[in-house]
């Protein structure tokens, strides 16, 4: 099956600084990435839509200036958690499409923000 | 039995009874239904999924059921193992230019030896 992955899989960091992880599709073309969140003992929440080579779509009530995507190539996406504070401190999923419909996700990101 | 937990319900079976967990979606437009599973620290992992113009759908153990009329979804695991323990979610995906995953609150499935 299709392979996901996401770096870094856990980061820690001090507040207000900022963290970048990636998202690759591995063996195919993602014409599409989704980026979620998930807090403990909760559901996913989708924060953002990333299609390769234009601006991320946002849902309501993610603030796009904190949440930067961007979505480069056919394979990556990056998602950069900038002035991190302790509120931000969540498990991070990204997901990718690609010609077909099934979405296949990467095995997350824990950050946590000190 | 079932319980409410403070944000996840759980379901309790003994190993190798069968497993009902259900799902009510929201949106009546929705056309493409997946269930994940989801271990602890990982992301979601693929099940089953079934489109809106079918009611049933089965795989290796695991059988899907949509209701439309009470926009209502099940996935049946047949002989529960202990391997299934993990919180199962449902999605709902609107088939438009976004294929935007709206996921439900999840079920903890735990299986009993």
């Amino acid at each position: 099956g299709a392979v996901v992955s996401q770096h870094p899989s856990w980061v820690i960091c001090k507040s207000g600084t900022s963290v970048k992880i990636e998202c690759r599709s591995l063996d195919f073309q993602a014409t599409t990435m989704f980026w979620y969140r998930q807090f403990p003992k909760q559901s996913l929440m989708l924060m953002a839509t990333s299609n390769e080579g234009s601006k991320a779509t946002y849902e309501q009530g993610v603030e796009k200036d904190k949440f930067l995507i961007n979505h480069a190539s056919l394979t990556l996406s990056t998602l950069t958690v900038t002035s991190a504070h302790p509120e931000d401190s969540s498990f991070y999923i990204c997901s990718a499409r690609g010609n077909l419909d099934t979405q296949y996700f990467g095995p997350g990101t824990r950050l946590t923000v000190l | 039995g079932e319980s409410v937990g403070l944000h996840l319900p759980t379901l309790s079976v003994q190993e190798g009874d069968n497993s009902i967990i259900n799902c009510a979606y929201s949106n009546s437009a929705s056309d493409y239904f997946i269930w994940y599973k989801q271990e602890s620290g990982k992301g979601p992992q693929f099940i089953i999924d079934i489109r809106s113009n079918m009611d049933k759908r089965q795989g290796q153990r695991v059988t899907v059921l949509l209701n439309k009329t009470v926009k209502h979804l099940s996935l049946q695991i047949a002989a529960t193992q202990p391997g299934d323990s993990a919180v199962y979610f449902c999605a709902e995906i609107l088939m438009d230019s976004s294929y935007k995953l709206i996921f439900g609150s999840g079920t903890r499935l735990l299986v009993r030896p």
